[in-house]
């Protein structure tokens, strides 16, 4: 089955730690995105990549990093630099030239104890 | 202003009755607009997608959008008690950016 998996679906994290959120994909797709989404908030788009071994910072990238070195893989690190973690976190992603059809995974439900 | 704007709710609705979602975008050159549903703790799921003026039907959603207006909405027919969810839309104007509203919460009452 195609699809799209992150993992963990759980994380909780002690302050002044690094973790990394995993997010796979087998459909195919060029581009891939990380959201972050608080309670009565929108999703707010971290980093997207288009490309392997390119990627660009989106509206609320101060406190994470990316890397995209194969085409069905996009990991995100949330840094001890992000004030605020606590959120689900969402990876989609995108055929290119499709619209912006972009497809989600389960999500990361981060907690900062 | 917001990009995309969406009222919160909760829209409650009798259970078989139709359910109507607006959103507007403030974003003339948006081009493709989408819908996605969320339940509580899932993450959002496509569920229509539409990219020129008018109706587009599938099952029992439609989707409407006015350019000229800036507005997209999406109908739900013979709601049912699953369709109890968030709604979120979501607007694209190119460069593989997606700007998403804040949802708006639906409850079918059985």
């Amino acid at each position: 089955d195609g699809g799209i998996t992150q993992s963990p679906k759980y994380l909780f994290r002690k302050e002044g730690q690094n973790v990394t959120l995993s997010c796979e994909q087998n459909l195919n797709h060029d581009a891939m995105y990380w959201y972050r989404q608080d309670p009565g908030q929108g999703l707010r788009l971290i980093y997207y990549s288009q490309i392997v071994n390119d990627f660009q910072k989106g509206d609320i990238a101060e406190g994470y990093s990316v890397s995209r070195e194969k085409k069905e893989s996009f990991p995100l690190t949330v840094t001890s630099a992000q004030k605020n973690p606590t959120a689900f976190y969402l990876c989609a992603s995108s055929r290119q030239g499709d619209h912006n059809e972009q497809f989600f995974g389960p999500g990361t439900r981060l907690t900062v104890l | 202003q917001k990009e995309v704007e969406q009222n919160s709710g909760p829209l409650s609705v009798p259970e078989g009755a139709i359910a109507s979602l607006n959103c507007t975008y403030s974003d003339r050159g948006s081009q493709s607009f989408f819908w996605y549903r969320q339940y509580s703790g899932k993450s959002p799921e496509l569920i229509m997608s539409i990219y020129s003026n008018g109706d587009k039907e599938d099952g029992r959603f439609t989707a409407q959008l006015n350019k000229a207006s800036q507005y997209v909405s999406l109908l739900i027919r013979d709601s049912q008690p699953s369709d109890s969810a968030t709604y979120l839309c979501a607007v694209s104007g190119g460069y593989q950016k997606v700007t998403f509203g804040t949802g708006t919460k639906l409850q079918v009452i059985p």
